[in-house]
């Protein structure tokens, strides 16, 4: 199985701050890979898909970018609801993969 | 309204067997491939299985690969996880979900159900 590796597992941060994250793919897997949000007791809700494409209704402030192995995702400026757990996840092969998950807290 | 509502989740003994239900509606259900992904208490998001569009294709995580198994009804917009063999480390909430991310994005998950596993 493909493993995604997403570092860090947790950060700190304020409101208006850049925050990045990354998440690497043990094998090549192009560009199929999606982003996700999950606020605590909520459902994960998709940002980012095909690696950088933008889900519909989604802040512009949320950027994917990355392809072949290496992946980020990057909050241009941190809002309050922003705080959360984010996740990647492969769809190039089965079985699908997630990422560990990193947590964005104050 | 599009929704996936799950059901079945129940407290049971390992090595028992569970089987959860997910009701489509409001999208194409028979059109998608449909997850299954479980979270248990504090931690992250695990992918468990999918289904093909016409049930002829399903996948398994390692993790319940021979113990679980799906199934689906495209005529009553069903999908089923059936769970044998239970452990104290399949106790999770699963979530069902249709999730697409190539070529386009799908999002559309249930609000799961709770398995806990324990004697």
């Amino acid at each position: 199985a493909i493993q995604m590796t997403q570092s860090p597992s947790s950060l700190s941060a304020s409101v208006g701050d850049r925050v990045t994250i990354t998440c690497r793919a043990s094998q090549d897997i192009r560009k199929i890979v999606g982003w996700y949000q999950q606020r605590p007791g909520k459902v994960p809700k998709l940002l980012i898909y095909t690696a950088s494409t933008l889900h519909s209704g989604v802040p512009t402030r949320f950027r994917g970018s990355g392809s072949g192995t290496n992946f980020t995702l990057t909050i241009s400026s941190l809002q309050p609801e922003d705080f959360a757990t984010y996740y990647c996840l492969q769809d190039y092969t089965y079985p699908r993969t997630f990422g560990q998950g990193t947590k964005v807290e104050v | 309204q599009v929704q996936l509502v799950e059901s079945g989740g129940d407290v049971v003994q390992p090595g028992r067997s569970l089987r959860l239900s997910c009701a489509a509606s409001g999208f194409a259900f028979s059109e998608y491939m449909i997850h299954w992904v479980r979270q248990a208490p504090g931690k992250g998001l695990e992918w468990v299985a999918a289904i093909s569009d016409d049930g002829s294709n399903k996948y398994y995580a390692d993790s319940v690969k021979g113990r679980f198994s799906l199934s689906r009804d495209n005529s009553k917009n069903m999908l089923y996880l059936q769970m044998n063999s239970l452990r104290l480390d399949d106790t999770a909430l699963y979530y069902c979900a249709n999730v697409v991310i190539f070529p386009a994005g799908v999002d559309i998950w249930g609000q799961g159900t709770m398995v806990v596993v324990s004697s």
